[in-house]
């Protein structure tokens, strides 16, 4: 069974640092491209950050820029976003979510398929 | 940054009616356009990929329709379980942008 489930979230001071964890099972996790999603209390998504399979493309929403970092570890199957210098605005659940899978065409858009249950994040 | 604006903001029919969504985007996607269904408390759930591409088990009631800067959803005759928000997405390259989402009521 494909499933993806986020931990670490929790409530952090402003300024302060986390780091969230998405454990990947079911699928060929070091073939997938994979992203993190937010959504902050009663709004809309918002994309955070993408990581190509191997690491070797890395890109970020612009207010993140320079404060999260994405990183993976194929041979353990997860996936994470450290979070730095956090922020009130930053107070969302965080969404992993599976992108494309690299034996596909890079110019068809396959969505996210599959997503996690969500890491609450406050920074309060 | 390619900005998605959806129409209209919420929509209230009854079951067996017929719903239509609109998501125009900024400048063209081609047809790298997603939709994705949310219920309050769950992860968005992949309806359409490729702006006319069901996904994996998703119920033909729901169609995808569009190219470069206009796309619609359509729910043929809605149900009740098809009460949620309804967002669309697009691709350009590695960075992603969702719609403001578009609520559905039943």
């Amino acid at each position: 069974q494909v499933q993806l489930e986020e931990s670490g979230g929790g409530v952090v001071p402003p300024g302060k640092s986390l780091r969230l964890s998405c454990a990947v099972s079911g699928f060929s996790f070091g073939n997938y491209e994979m992203v993190w999603v937010r959504q902050a209390p009663g709004r809309g998504l918002q994309w955070v950050a993408t990581i190509s399979h191997d690491t070797s493309q890395r890109h970020y929403e612009d207010s993140v820029e320079d404060r999260f970092v994405v990183t993976r570890d194929n041979a353990k199957n997860t996936l994470f976003l450290h979070m730095n210098s956090l922020r009130p605005d930053d107070t969302a659940v965080y969404y992993c979510a599976r992108g494309r899978d690299i034996d596909l065409p890079f110019y068809i858009f396959y969505g996210l398929d599959v997503w996690g249950q969500g890491a609450t994040v406050t920074v309060s | 940054e390619i900005v998605l604006t959806q129409s209209p903001a919420t929509l209230s029919l009854s079951p067996g009616e017929r719903a239509t969504l609109s998501c125009r985007a900024s400048q063209s996607v081609r047809d790298n356009l997603a939709w994705y269904q949310q219920k309050p408390g769950h992860p968005p759930r992949l309806l359409i990929y490729e702006a006319s591409n069901r996904a994996t088990g998703i119920p033909a009631r729901f169609s995808g329709s569009g190219s470069e800067t206009d796309f619609t959803l359509t729910i043929s005759s809605l149900e009740p379980e098809d009460a949620a928000i309804y967002f669309c997405q697009q691709r350009s390259n590695w960075i992603f942008t969702f719609g403001p989402g578009t609520k559905v009521h039943i």
